[in-house]
């Protein structure tokens, strides 16, 4: 069963607006981390953001936010005032505490597009 | 000074032919990781390694074998190339410790191309 569930293929964005990247997840753990990373044509694999499943507050780091919604499984991230140099491929990722060990699993990602 | 690095970054190669890709990190982690990404852009794990100690192996072929010689490095050889093993090969690592999950620090790739 997919844990991990990216459902925007694509995405497009006005330069300087907000977007939303959604992402869903499955889990019986109480313990386990989620994260964002961005992937730029470039191929490199960069970490955006992390949000702890104990975490009551919503992560942020700088433009990026996670919208958590532990009822729901959710974990969107929130990119704000959008920039041309957000154009990539953004993967959300999940790790269980008890049962995951050390494996982090990949949602199918979105790629999002920023328009001038 | 790269954290994580890996070599080559490109590989092109035969069928059937055996090739290998070397990863260190100079993070002091304790876990490095192989993923494999496919054409499609999904990533997959293939092994993982603790202290040097095999933790995770999915359900690869055993044509693919790790190797970790130290906690620092992480070397992956595939014999037999087949076509369908072309695919960007990431080599990651992160520190657990104390019941804090980390976050992966990713290679910058290794693209293989089986022709």
């Amino acid at each position: 069963a997919q844990k991990i569930t990216q459902t925007q293929p694509g995405m497009f964005v006005q330069e300087k607006e907000a977007v939303t990247l959604d992402c869903t997840y499955d889990t019986s753990d109480q313990s386990y981390g989620l994260f964002w990373y961005k992937q730029p044509s470039s191929g490199e694999m960069i970490f955006l953001i992390y949000q702890g499943s104990y975490d009551e507050q919503n992560a942020t780091e700088g433009r990026y936010s996670l919208n958590f919604q532990k009822a729901r499984k959710s974990a969107n991230l929130v990119i704000s005032a959008s920039q041309l140099g957000d154009s990539a491929m953004y993967f959300c990722a999940m790790r269980e505490g008890l049962t995951g060990g050390f494996k982090t699993i990949f949602g199918a990602g979105t790629r999002l597009f920023v328009k001038a | 000074d790269t954290a994580v690095s890996q070599t080559p970054k490109y590989l092109v190669t035969q069928m059937g032919n055996d090739k290998s890709i070397k990863c260190e990190q100079n993070l002091g982690h304790d876990t490095m990781y192989w993923y494999k990404q496919d054409s499609k852009k999904f990533l997959k794990i293939m092994f993982s390694y603790n202290n040097k100690e095999l933790i995770i192996n999915e359900t690869v072929p055993n044509r693919f074998s790790p190797k970790s010689p130290d906690k620092a490095h992480l070397n992956l050889h595939i014999n037999s190339l087949e076509l369908g093993d072309s695919a960007v090969y990431f080599c990651a690592s992160s520190q657990d410790a104390g019941g804090l999950i980390g976050e992966l620090f990713f290679g910058e790739g290794s693209r293989l191309t089986v022709l």
